[in-house]
């Protein structure tokens, strides 16, 4: 079963404008939710994360929203740059343990 | 360079054979995973360490795989009869004890022919 989904495989942006990815969740006993960036033929590196008692969380251009009651949370990027041009994963976790992870959305930022 | 390091990065093998895949985490930490990734999906969890403690383990993680951690150090994940559905990127990452943060290394890629 498929607890952290992510719908949209790609997305394309142009530079300087706003990305917003989604990722919605199963599971209400998540209490921790990150997002993190792949590069090709490199392994997943950490983003930005939110904790449930949270609703925001910004770190420099990178905001992450989390809406518990619709079981959604969403990363914010702007102005994007062409150097965001990544596959994001979304994650989520219970207590500190395992993550799990969303099946990721290419994200394209055009110049 | 102390993040987390993989190896062999990549190794192709012949189907039957048995291969074996190292990870050192980062030293202080005392948490160890072994994800897989496939094209187009996302890692997929297999196992993790608390020291040398295996705490879980995956369905996905078959007869076929087996994982240590001896003394709380580096890790090895080896796999058994490799079989084509094996071919995938073996991802490990560490964190410490209490942390929602994971820290991958850069993957080692099987290809099993």
């Amino acid at each position: 079963d498929q607890q952290v989904k992510q719908n949209s495989p790609s997305l394309s942006v142009q530079e300087g404008r706003i990305s917003i990815l989604n990722c919605d969740y199963t599971n209400s006993m998540f209490d921790y939710f990150l997002w993190y960036k792949k590069y090709p033929a490199e392994g997943p590196t950490f983003l930005i994360s939110i904790s449930s008692i949270k609703d925001k969380n910004e770190d420099g251009r990178f905001t992450v929203f989390l809406n518990k009651s619709a079981k959604h949370l969403s990363l914010h990027i702007v102005p994007s740059q062409p150097g965001d041009s990544a596959v994001y994963f979304c994650a989520a976790a219970f207590s500190f343990q395992k993550l799990v992870f969303g099946t990721g959305t290419r994200l394209l930022v055009s110049p | 360079d102390t993040g987390v390091s993989q190896d062999p990065r990549h190794k192709i093998t012949k189907r039957g054979q048995n291969v074996t895949f190292r990870c050192d985490p980062i030293s202080e930490h005392n948490r160890l995973y072994w994800y897989r990734q496939t094209l187009g999906q996302g890692p997929e969890f297999l196992t993790y360490f608390q020291n040398e403690a295996q705490l879980e383990k995956s369905r996905l993680l078959s007869d076929r795989f087996s994982a240590e951690r001896p003394k709380g150090s580096f890790s090895t994940l080896e796999i058994q009869r490799t079989e084509q559905g094996d071919s995938a990127m073996y991802l490990c990452a560490s964190s410490p004890l209490v942390a929602g943060e994971l820290f991958f290394g850069e993957g080692s890629r099987l290809t099993v022919l």
